[in-house]
């Protein structure tokens, strides 16, 4: 079965404050995706990376950055936590050509 | 306009219904559609995927493509509480782009 776990549930920070989400997938997948999901609004993406060291910007990057060093981890960066980064963030995972596979999820509460 | 369109909901039915979720689309450059079921407060699961018109059958669900119309359905037959969820329709053109529906919330009454 693949496995794609997140660091955290469930995270609470303040306003200002630096907040790292990590992904790691363990099905030698190329592909990792990190998306936010709001009521109404879906799965938006907001970064994306076909390779280690290599990443894209999503539909929404602002306020975001990420890192991926290993092939089997990505990092999702909130350099600044802003009230409007509280969301539900999800990473996901392919092989090329292939179905897409999701963590559980992190839920963030920025005060 | 959207990549996908899903009707919102909610949508309320009774146990042993059979269920109808639906979605359209709007670029024809596409490879293959996927249904997710997400639990509340959990990340979606990958309940069916399929490559080509017409009916792919697993136990109660039934994925239907009809590209015609551009049109992708989920059935559930014999619906249960547990399948209580949200479900996100979604397709990719090459594996490497996904679009996600914005989901249909279900709920199944015992």
């Amino acid at each position: 079965d693949v496995k794609v776990t997140q660091s955290s549930r469930y995270l609470v920070k303040r306003t200002g404050e630096k907040v790292f989400l990590e992904c790691v997938q363990d099905m030698d997948h190329e592909n990792m995706f990190w998306y936010r999901q709001d009521p109404g609004l879906g799965l938006r993406l907001i970064y994306f990376s076909y390779d280690v060291k290599m990443k894209e910007k999503g539909d929404i990057p602002e306020g975001y950055s990420v890192s991926r060093e290993k092939k089997e981890r990505f990092s999702l960066i909130l350099e600044s936590a802003s009230t409007n980064q509280t969301s539900m963030y999800l990473c996901a995972s392919n092989p090329p050509g292939e179905t897409q596979y999701f963590g559980p999820g992190t839920r963030l509460l920025v005060l | 306009q959207k990549e996908v369109e899903q009707d919102p909901g909610p949508l309320s039915v009774p146990e042993g219904a059979i269920v109808s979720l639906n979605c359209t689309y709007s670029n024809s450059a596409f490879q293959y559609f996927m249904w997710y079921r997400q639990y509340s407060r959990k990340g979606p699961e990958l309940l069916m995927y399929t490559y080509s018109s017409g009916n792919k059958e697993d136990g109660r669900f039934t994925a239907q493509v009809d590209k015609s119309s551009k049109y992708i359905s989920l059935f559930i037959r014999d619906s249960q509480p547990s399948d209580s969820a949200t479900y996100l329709c979604a397709k990719t053109n090459t594996g490497n782009q996904f679009y996600f529906g914005t989901g249909t919330s279900l709920t199944v009454i015992p």
